[in-house]
């Protein structure tokens, strides 16, 4: 079936590292959307990329739409202690389907 | 704070008890959706509903159920409660039927099956 597949399922990092998580579609999404879920906490709406080869940035964090638009990536540059959270994708697949990736933990070592 | 409400923030039954988990829309959203969160995983979809109506079904159990009322509010309900269906339970809501558009998570309802 579709799926998305996203790696590394956990990042361990020291603060001021970069990050980055990828998110690879079986089929070709019409958008991909991020999500960030901080510890104890919901899933909170980052960013919706639509057009093939799009590239969004919101301060420290970039975000990566393929040309095929099946892959998708979020890089975080200098990671902070507010950055610690699971970050997820979720590609649409039809109007009424979204595929979630399994999401990637970003943990900064003490 | 989202605008989506859930309730109860938690909830502890016995194995084979049923429960009902509720869910407010933010004001001005027809869409509500259901999903399973176990310990450390990624989000399961269950259920779509949109203005009333069931819009799609993900890996929903044929023991879970949902609905939305007129005033657009949603139920989920779980009977024959195993040990494995403890979770948190997430409500999003957004505004228009299709997956387009962000949608708006709910503090979640954490489920302990005992």
């Amino acid at each position: 079936g579709q799926q998305v597949m996203q790696i590394p399922q956990y990042q361990h990092v020291q603060e001021g590292e970069d990050f980055t998580t990828y998110c690879n579609s079986s089929t070709t999404l019409s958008n991909i959307q991020w999500y960030k879920q901080r510890p104890g906490g919901h899933p909170v709406f980052l960013i919706q990329l639509v057009k093939s080869g799009e590239v969004k940035k919101q301060k420290r964090l970039t975000f990566q739409f393929g040309e095929a638009k099946k892959n998708s990536s979020l890089h975080i540059t200098a990671t902070q202690t507010t950055d610690v959270g699971t970050y997820f994708c979720a590609g649409q697949v039809s109007n009424y389907q979204l595929i979630w990736g399994a999401g990637t933990k970003l943990i900064i070592k003490p | 704070d989202s605008g989506v409400t859930q309730t109860p923030k938690h909830l502890i039954t016995a194995t084979g008890q049923r429960v009902t988990l509720r869910c407010s829309p933010r004001s001005g959203d027809l869409s509500v959706y259901w999903y399973q969160q176990s310990l450390d995983q990624g989000l399961q979809f269950l259920i779509q509903y949109y203005n009333g109506e069931e819009r799609a079904k993900g890996n929903i159990l044929e023991r879970f159920s949902a609905q939305q009322f007129p005033d657009l509010h949603s139920e989920l309900n779980l009977s024959s409660l195993e040990l494995g269906d403890s979770a948190l339970y997430f409500c999003a809501s957004s505004v228009g039927g299709g997956v387009s558009t962000e949608a708006f998570f709910g503090q979640g309802t954490r489920l302990t099956v005992v």
